[in-house]
């Protein structure tokens, strides 16, 4: 149990264009999902909580007018990296809320190359 | 502030045991987790402490101390897909996992 997907798994795109990223829980509803964005050899960060039906709580220092996070059902919330740029080039990756001790299950991530 | 601390790089031999440590500090705890994490892919979760003491998990345990602020993973039989880099994740009072930037273990044959 506790799987997530993403897709796509990776994408590349020109600088100026719009991409959607998507993430769902396969066999549970969640109705909180983060994403994160991740840079080589480096930690994990944080971008936004995605809580089902309201809106994005996006960490400081994260545009959110850039960034567009959609929690619209239970299994699925989408993130939208608008007006990508090559310093947008990054590794993206979701996690979903599941069980009791609050763990949270990651999916593949995405890998994204802006040119 | 919040902060974690653990070796950044270790190396062990096939077959053999190694322990990763890892102090923090945050603002409130609700348990702490260890991510193993391989080169290009997404963390997944290995093992979660919220009380003090040793649970093990086949070759994986996991120990924590609450009033040290510390917990150790300890792999046992080391295996070479075992090679991977671990993150220890406190919860911190409002559920956030605080992330550092792991520790990479590589195991030799």
């Amino acid at each position: 149990g506790a799987v997530v997907s993403q897709h796509p798994s990776r994408v590349i795109c020109k600088s100026g264009t719009s991409v959607k990223i998507e993430c769902r829980s396969l066999d549970f509803q969640a109705t909180t999902m983060f994403w994160y964005r991740q840079f080589p050899k480096q930690s994990l960060m944080l971008m936004a909580t995605s809580n089902e039906g309201s809106k994005a709580t996006y960490e400081q220092g994260v545009e959110k007018d850039k960034f567009l996070i959609n929690h619209a059902s239970l299994t699925l919330s989408t993130l939208t990296v608008t007006s990508a740029h090559p310093e947008d080039s990054s590794f993206y990756i979701c996690s979903a809320l599941q069980g009791i001790f609050y763990e949270q299950y990651f999916g593949p991530g995405t890998r994204l190359t802006v040119t | 502030g919040q902060n974690i601390d653990q070796p950044t790089e270790m190396t062990a031999t096939e077959g053999a045991i190694v322990q990763i440590n890892c102090t923090y500090q945050t603002s409130g705890f609700n348990g702490l987790f260890w991510y193993q994490q391989h080169a290009g892919e997404a963390p997944t979760f290995l093992s979660y402490n919220v009380l003090d003491g040793l649970e093990e998990k086949g070759r994986f345990s996991s120990f924590l101390s609450r009033s040290k602020g510390y917990s150790y993973l300890l792999l046992k039989e080391l295996q070479m897909k075992d090679s991977a880099s671990y993150l220890c994740a406190p919860m911190d009072s409002n559920y956030q996992l605080i992330w550092g930037a792991g520790t990479k273990l590589i195991i030799k044959p």
